[in-house]
């Protein structure tokens, strides 16, 4: 099983800041089966980037994703208020189907 | 517009079983599958499962073999996750995803792109 680990836990940044998300996966990791999901409080996730840099219908170009194998990146290039959250790496494998990082908060300092 | 919508909240007792419902809208029911996540109050996503809209096919996370089954009804574009013995830790809420895969060439993209807005259980005495 193929294991996400997402750092740091918590980030705590200023409007207009840059956020830096990493996720490793614990054994290589093909990029079209990478995903980021944006979480606020009370709602369900939302689907940011697919494909490890394939923004989704909707989401503002301040967020983009890079990365191969098992090193990953979400980065928000200019925080507004609304993207602080939660954000968690999903992949897709072979048993089990998907599996989730852990999430890293990002908090308004 | 695509959307999912789920049944509403659930209390049950410790063994008892739930079913939880995810209807969907906006979109060829059959040409996408279904994943069910659960989050339980102030953790993270797990994955439970997911099923094929096409076949039926059905895959399941493995701490959840035996006690979970996901069905889908075609003529009423609706999925369901049941989910039996329930144990005080089963506490969360559940989310119904449209599950994508998307091939571009020789590329196979997964992905969750619609979500429902989910549906609380709560197991306790």
């Amino acid at each position: 099983e193929i294991v996400l680990t997402q750092s740091p836990g918590t980030l705590s940044l200023s409007p207009g800041e840059r956020a830096t998300l990493s996720c490793r996966a614990s054994q290589s990791v093909s990029s079209s089966y990478l995903a980021w999901y944006q979480q606020k409080p009370g709602q369900a996730p939302r689907l940011l980037i697919y494909g490890a840099s394939s923004r989704a219908t909707g989401i503002p170009d301040r967020f983009s994703g890079s990365g191969s194998g098992t090193d990953f990146t979400l980065t928000i290039s200019r925080l507004e208020p609304e993207d602080f959250a939660v954000y968690y790496c999903q992949q897709y494998g072979s048993s089990p189907r998907l599996t989730f990082g852990g999430g890293t908060k990002v908090e308004i300092k | 517009q695509v959307q999912l919508v789920q049944s509403g909240a659930e209390v049950k007792k410790p063994g008892a079983s739930v079913k939880v419902s995810c209807k969907a809208s906006g979109y060829t029911f059959t040409s996408y599958g279904i994943s069910w996540v659960r989050q339980a109050p102030g953790q993270g996503l797990e994955w439970m499962g997911w099923i094929s809209a096409y076949n039926g096919n059905t895959n399941y996370a493995q701490k959840l073999q035996g006690r979970v089954t996901m069905t889908t009804d075609t003529s009423t574009s609706t999925a369901y996750m049941e989910l039996r013995s329930l144990r005080s830790d089963d506490t969360a809420v559940y989310y119904c995803a449209r599950d994508v895969t998307y091939i571009v060439g020789a590329t196979y993209y997964y992905y969750m792109d619609v979500w429902g807005k989910g549906t609380t259980v709560t197991v306790s005495s």
